[in-house]
């Protein structure tokens, strides 16, 4: 059973355009929301975190959109770029334990 | 800087062999945890440990143990290596509470 559903599974995105990664759960006891980039031969880096006090948290190009109603919460990617091309996971954990549930993860492509 | 390093980066092992990953991190973390990633599963927990001379089961552990003797180490054991068991092994750490994941640059294991 997947904890944390992740769309699309893939994405193609011109050079300077909008990327959209979505994500949603069930678990109403999730209260950290991370997302992590991840390039070729390397381990997944944390990119970007929110918590759900807070509707959007943005850090440079890239933003989280969080609707806590909705159980859904994504990350957008402004003006992004060829070295944006990776993959991204967006994840969820309680606060007891620290155990992370990760989505399938999504491979973006930024075409120049 | 401290960093998690996995050894070895890749593996090659014939089906019923006992194969041991290493896990060495100098972040001073209390917590650490295996995951394995697969295409269309992104990463899933297979062990984690709180703490020296705690272990739990993650949601995939069949097959896996692990062993926790001292704070920078966690090293992961398949007992009888299995050709379902072929993937990339990345380890992480993280500090207490609901803190960020570092993960190390995996390990590819092949079963072959």
């Amino acid at each position: 059973q997947q904890q944390v559903k992740q769309s699309p599974q893939s994405l193609i995105v011109q050079k300077g355009g909008i990327s959209i990664i979505n994500c949603a759960y069930e678990n109403t006891a999730f209260d950290y929301f991370p997302w992590y980039q991840q390039f070729p031969g390397k381990g997944p880096a944390l990119l970007i975190a929110i918590r759900p006090d807070v509707s959007e948290k943005k850090e440079g190009r890239f933003t989280i959109s969080f609707n806590k109603s909705a159980k859904q919460f994504s990350l957008h990617i402004m003006d992004s770029q060829p070295g944006d091309s990776a993959t991204y996971f967006c994840a969820a954990s309680k606060n007891t334990g620290n155990q992370f549930y990760f989505g399938t993860g999504t491979s973006l492509t930024v075409i120049p | 800087d401290a960093e998690i390093t996995q050894s070895p980066r890749h593996k090659i092992t014939e089906t019923g062999r006992q194969v041991t990953l290493a896990c060495h991190q100098t972040w001073n973390h209390n917590n650490m945890f295996w995951y394995r990633q697969d295409l269309g599963h992104g990463l899933r927990l297979i062990h984690y440990s709180y703490g020296v001379q705690d272990t739990n089961k993650g949601e995939v552990s069949d097959g896996y143990s692990v062993s926790r003797s001292n704070t920078e180490d966690l090293p992961l054991t398949l007992e009888s290596a299995a050709s379902s068991q072929t993937s990339v092994y990345f380890c992480a750490s993280s500090d207490i509470g609901n803190s960020p994941l570092h993960f190390g640059n995996g390990t590819r294991l092949t079963v072959t």
